[in-house]
């Protein structure tokens, strides 16, 4: 069974920066590419970033660019995103999520972790 | 940046009624059209890819169409488990976007 764990979300204040990670297991973690999704509290999704299954290729949405920062570590299987300077704005659940091969389809995601950015 | 947008932002239905929800596309995007289904307190999952293509697991009451600009995910007969919010995304261009969401509500 596919399985995707976010964890690291918590309360940081504006200017903080905070880790996120997603252990993963089920599926063969180094041939699949990754991303992170985000939900503001009572709206829609928004992407975040991607990175191949050899972590070589990233991309970023404009809103995180120079802030954030995917990464991954295919011995142990698990995602990354690093987050600097933090804003109100980037108060979200964070999902990581994984593609469906060659098809670029979010087909699996993990249950979120909450990030509050607040004075 | 292609926007989707979804409209309305809910609608309201009783079981066993037919459900149409659609999404416009800013700019043509072939079929590059995913539709996922968000029930509260839990993470999106796959319904349809490639606008028509149902997913594993997808029952046949759901059903994708269209391509270009216009889209729409039609639910044949909602059953009590299919009132949720309902995502589209695209494949297109960077940046993968998705619209805002369209909440099926029991009337």
């Amino acid at each position: 069974e596919v399985q995707l764990v976010e964890s690291g979300g918590d309360l940081v204040q504006p200017g903080g920066s905070l880790r996120l990670s997603c252990a993963t297991s089920g599926f063969t973690f180094s041939s699949y590419s990754l991303n992170w999704v985000r939900q503001t509290p009572g709206k829609g999704l928004e992407w975040i970033s991607y990175i191949t299954p050899s972590g070589v290729t990233m991309y970023k949405a404009d809103s995180v660019k120079g802030r954030f920062t995917i990464s991954r570590d295919n011995t142990k299987n698990s995602l990354y995103l690093q987050m600097n300077n933090l804003r109100d704005e980037d108060t979200a659940v964070y999902y990581c999520a994984k593609e469906t091969p060659g098809e670029f389809w979010f087909e699996s995601w993990g249950q979120g972790t909450l990030v509050t950015v607040s004075s | 940046e292609i926007v989707l947008t979804q409209s309305p932002a809910t609608l309201s239905f009783s079981p066993g009624e037919r459900a149409t929800l659609s999404c416009r596309a800013s700019q043509s995007i072939s079929t590059d059209l995913a539709w996922y289904q968000q029930k509260p307190g839990q993470a999106p999952r796959l319904l349809i890819s490639d606008a028509y293509n149902r997913a594993t697991g997808t029952p046949a009451r759901f059903s994708g169409s269209g391509s270009g600009t216009d889209f729409t995910l039609t639910i044949s007969s909602l059953e009590p488990e299919d009132f949720a919010l309902y995502h589209c995304q695209q494949r297109s261009q960077w940046p993968r976007t998705f619209g805002g969401g369209t909440k099926v509500e029991i009337k």
